[in-house]
């Protein structure tokens, strides 16, 4: 199994570009989630989705939108990039999301530079 | 609002000893559950252990342990005969589940080396 993969691996865009960051999961999971990682900082989660056609607002939700149109796949977009978002991007998925929490499994995470 | 603090920037230790890591949390739901996670150089985010609150033992994986003391809202993890490979960044994070918003809430990590 591949688990979860991202696309793309790197990523440089301009102020003001568009761009998808694709991740797929291949373990059947309901829930999955984007998060961000700053230098010196954990992850900080952007939206996340409790099932096909559902999405929701994390911590950090400005500046992105998401959609789960398939089960195994959970796009984030940025509409017009910002210096502000160069980071390092997650993407993560799970079984279930109550308690007792079940682990969350991560992409190899998408590099993105805004100039 | 969930906290995690991880207060120690680095820390370093031997092969073969044992090493504590450092986390509090904050929260005021009565149920929740904590994580520890590693992220090597390379990157991707490695799951090592889970304590959920109501859990009477302490949870183990292994060369990982939790030492969960809830009263003082604290959830170290202890890795025994540490290895070269240890050398990570770890990141401990509470989850828990308000008015049906599921969240995971990271602390800002620490950095173990090991030596040789």
């Amino acid at each position: 199994n591949a688990g979860v993969t991202q696309t793309p691996k790197f990523r440089v865009l301009k102020t003001g570009q568009s761009m998808t960051l694709l991740c797929a999961q291949d373990m059947n999971h309901e829930y999955m989630y984007w998060y961000r990682q700053d230098p010196g900082m954990g992850l900080r989660l952007i939206h996340y989705s409790v099932g096909e056609g559902t999405t929701a607002k994390g911590e950090v939700p400005d500046g992105y939108n998401v959609s789960r149109l398939k089960k195994q796949n959970f796009l984030l977009g940025l509409e017009s990039a910002a210096p502000s978002q160069t980071s390092v991007y997650f993407c993560a998925s799970s079984y279930s999301g109550s308690l007792p929490a079940s682990e969350q499994y991560f992409g190899p995470g998408t590099r993105l530079t805004v100039t | 609002a969930q906290k995690i603090t991880q207060t120690q920037p680095g820390m370093f230790v031997q092969e073969k000893e044992a090493v504590t890591l450092d986390c509090t949390y904050d929260t005021s739901d009565p149920s929740y559950g904590l994580f520890w996670y590693k992220q090597p150089s390379s990157g991707e985010m490695i799951f090592l252990i889970y304590q959920g609150s109501y859990d009477q033992q302490n949870a183990t994986e292994g060369r990982y342990s939790l030492n969960f003391q809830k009263a003082r809202k604290s959830a170290n993890l202890v890795i025994s005969a540490s290895q070269l490979g240890d050398s990570a960044m770890y990141f401990c994070a509470s989850f828990t589940v308000q008015g049906g918003s599921e969240k995971l809430v990271f602390g800002k990590g620490m950095k173990l080396t090991v030596n040789p």
